[in-house]
């Protein structure tokens, strides 16, 4: 078990919706990392927050946005969904020092119909 | 742009054997480096990391080596077993573009261990 909680473990939902999805880092970590798995890809980072602030960006969409609250859990809300979007979408944690893995949550499976 | 490459799909070894996993990356400010497990229906799990400064990083069965000239990184598990049959990621950061105030990191597509009993 990482410590990092993700909710829900799977999603289906239709083209044009919008999901949240949830995530609760590991105690005591201050950065949460969205990441994006598409089928046969690798893992692709979204986008990292650190203590309620963003503080890199990847390869994410305009339709996708996030947050992190001062309890220090994290949403990933997806908007105006499209088939493509269906994918497993994880989350991290790590500490705050650099050269700390990342612990990862066991994802939520979206699927897009 | 790929910057981390597992140019290996999968890979099928016997029980008891060495098992060797390979990695290349492009981008020469990584200075941390990682290996993860991932099985299926759960998130990738760290095995062992390394550092730039290092060569070599060993944990019981798993050693990580790198070579930094060659931008090349390998997982050495000796000896395999049955349970290690996972796919297998490697990962890079460079810690030092945001002062240290990023762990973000770029993985490779993975390779499939299966290892037969």
């Amino acid at each position: 078990d990482s410590g990092v909680t993700q909710t829900p473990k799977h999603l289906i939902t239709a083209t044009g919706q919008r999901v949240t999805l949830r995530c609760s880092p590991r105690s005591g970590d201050l950065s949460v990392y969205w990441y994006q798995q598409s089928l046969d890809q690798g893992l692709q980072f979204l986008i990292q927050y650190y203590n309620g602030e963003e503080r890199a960006k990847g390869n994410i969409l305009e339709r996708f946005s996030a947050q992190q609250f001062p309890d220090l859990h994290s949403e990933l809300n997806l908007s105006s969904l499209e088939l493509g979007d269906s994918a497993l979408y994880f989350c991290a944690s790590s500490s705050e020092s650099g050269g700390s893995p990342l612990h990862f949550g066991n994802g939520t499976r979206l699927t897009v119909t | 742009d790929q910057q981390v490459k597992q140019n290996s799909p999968s890979l099928s070894v016997q029980e008891g054997r060495i098992s060797i996993l390979n990695c290349d990356y492009t981008n020469s400010m990584f200075d941390y480096f990682l290996w993860y497990k991932k099985y299926p229906a759960e998130g990738p799990t760290f095995l062992i990391s390394i550092s730039s400064i290092k060569d070599k990083n060993e944990d019981g069965r798993f050693t990580v080596f790198l070579n930094k000239s060659a931008k090349h990184l390998s997982l050495h598990i000796v000896p395999s077993q049955p349970g290690d049959s996972a796919v297998y990621f490697c990962a890079a950061s460079a810690t030092m573009n945001y002062g240290g105030a990023t762990n973000k990191l770029i993985f490779g597509t993975g390779t499939l261990l299966a290892v037969q009993p």
